[in-house]
């Protein structure tokens, strides 16, 4: 059980937008900064986004971040196939002593 | 460009030492500027912390800290992994990657990844 609560899965059309949710508490997401990490298929997580809306170079506008208490939300645009992969939040938690991650959405393009 | 690379023996026997190393090219283990965390994940699931290493201090995830320890070699730029009396539970892809401090609290960039299989 994560402490960090996601949707198993989203999915929308080519073109269409997503939004993955985030949840946690005062301990995790409301006093420390958020990153998202992007996993295709059969390779290893990839930095997204960090400090709750900051993009790594290379890391294309369409992806975007944001926080609001004690969630945060991965948003993408312009949804493509190679988009299709599993995103997970993660953050510290105070409470644990220890860095903790969602347990990941799956996002298809229909 | 920092580039991570996982070795090691994929296959491990239950009630064993698990002994994974991270080489790390592109920066230097020994400069302080960052952590270097190991990370895991059982198949078709999610990801979870094992500990991080600066070389002069270590953290580990507190539901594993009995069975771990990480260590820098930094004559090899390479920090290691040991999880100690393994059991199935601990099959799982394991990762290294640069990261991470309370002020930078993200994991970039990661190892490609390596499969430890737990059986006999």
């Amino acid at each position: 059980q994560s402490v960090l609560t996601q949707p198993p899965s989203v999915s929308a059309a080519p073109g269409q937008q997503v939004a993955i949710s985030c949840s946690g508490s005062s301990s995790n997401i409301e006093n420390n900064h958020v990153s998202w990490y992007q996993q295709l298929p059969g390779t290893a997580p990839k930095l997204l986004i960090y400090e709750d809306n900051k993009r790594p170079s290379g890391i294309p506008d369409r992806f975007s971040g944001s926080k609001s208490g004690t969630s945060a939300t991965l948003g993408i645009t312009g949804l493509q196939t190679g988009d299709e992969a599993d995103y997970y939040c993660g953050t510290w938690d105070s409470s644990l002593n220890s860095y903790v991650f969602g347990a990941g959405t799956k996002v298809t393009v229909l | 460009q920092v580039q991570l690379q996982e070795s090691g023996p994929g296959l491990v026997e239950p009630s064993q030492t698990l002994s994974l190393s991270c080489t790390v090219a592109g920066d230097s283990i020994s400069s302080g500027n960052y952590y270097w965390s190991w990370i895991r994940q059982p198949a078709g699931k999610g990801l979870e912390w094992i500990g991080r290493t600066s070389g002069s201090a270590t953290y580990y995830n507190s539901s594993l800290k009995s069975r771990v320890s990480i260590s820098v070699d930094t004559s090899k730029n390479q920090f290691s992994l040991k999880l100690s009396s393994v059991t199935a539970a601990d099959t799982a892809v394991y990762y290294c990657a640069r990261g991470f401090t309370l002020a930078r609290n993200w994991f970039d960039p990661w190892g490609q990844g390596t499969l430890v299989t737990v059986s006999s």
